[in-house]
């Protein structure tokens, strides 16, 4: 059964803490996502990965950075969390298909409150 | 960014039939897909059209047109369980989605 797996599904932390949330797919798929999803604004795109090293910009980058140090594995950090970074982070991977999308597979997302 | 607007909300009757349109900037897709996302949990995918036309997978329908940046995805003989908000996102040759904000439907009996 092919899996994201997500590290927290629930944390709490203190506004300036660094944050790390981890994410990990078992499916060998080269393209990795990190979304934030707040009600009434849907699901935005914070940064991606097509590759181990490489990393991309999405839509929200600010405040926040990556890290893909291993094809599996892609980490989200929030060097110094801030309450409107309170929101539902998931995670999602997909298969590098050549011209066409993949198929998004995700996990069952973290849920961050900072105060 | 990519534009893609779809109706914030429906209502339906249990056993009815129910379309949920979504439209796009017609350049930079390379297809459309469908997901549904119970409440609290991940989303999970339902369809993708990469050539236009109607496909179909059991009680669910997804429609494709490419020149008028339309989609629509038909859920039939609807069920309890369908409540749920359904995402519209186009894909793009880069492998990202582009998701739109969702439509959350409810199923009365």
């Amino acid at each position: 059964d092919v899996k994201v797996t997500q590290s927290s599904r629930y944390l709490v932390k203190r506004t300036g803490e660094k944050v790390f949330l981890e994410c990990v797919q078992d499916m060998d798929h080269e393209n990795m996502f990190w979304y934030r999803q707040d009600p009434g604004l849907g699901l935005r795109l914070i940064y991606f990965s097509y590759d181990v090293k490489m990393k991309e910009k999405g839509d929200i980058p600010e405040g926040y950075s990556v890290s893909r140090e291993k094809k599996e594995r892609f980490s989200l950090i929030l060097e110094s969390a801030s309450t409107n970074q309170t929101s539902m982070y998931l995670c999602a991977s997909s298969p590098r298909t050549g011209g066409n999308t993949g198929e998004l597979f995700f996990g069952e997302g973290s849920r961050l409150t900072v105060l | 960014g990519q534009n893609i607007d779809q109706p914030t909300e429906m209502t339906a009757t249990e056993g009815a039939i129910v379309q949920i349109n979504c439209t796009y900037q017609t350049s930079g897709f390379n297809g459309l897909f469908w997901y549904q996302q119970h409440a609290g949990e991940a989303p999970t995918f339902l369809s993708y059209n990469v050539l236009d036309g109607l496909e179909e997978k059991g009680r669910f329908s997804s429609f494709l047109s490419r020149s008028k940046g339309y989609s629509y995805l038909l859920l039939k003989e609807l069920q309890m369980k369908d409540s749920a908000s359904y995402l519209c996102a186009g894909g793009s040759t880069l492998g990202r989605l582009y998701f739109g904000r969702g439509t959350q439907l409810t199923v009365w009996p």
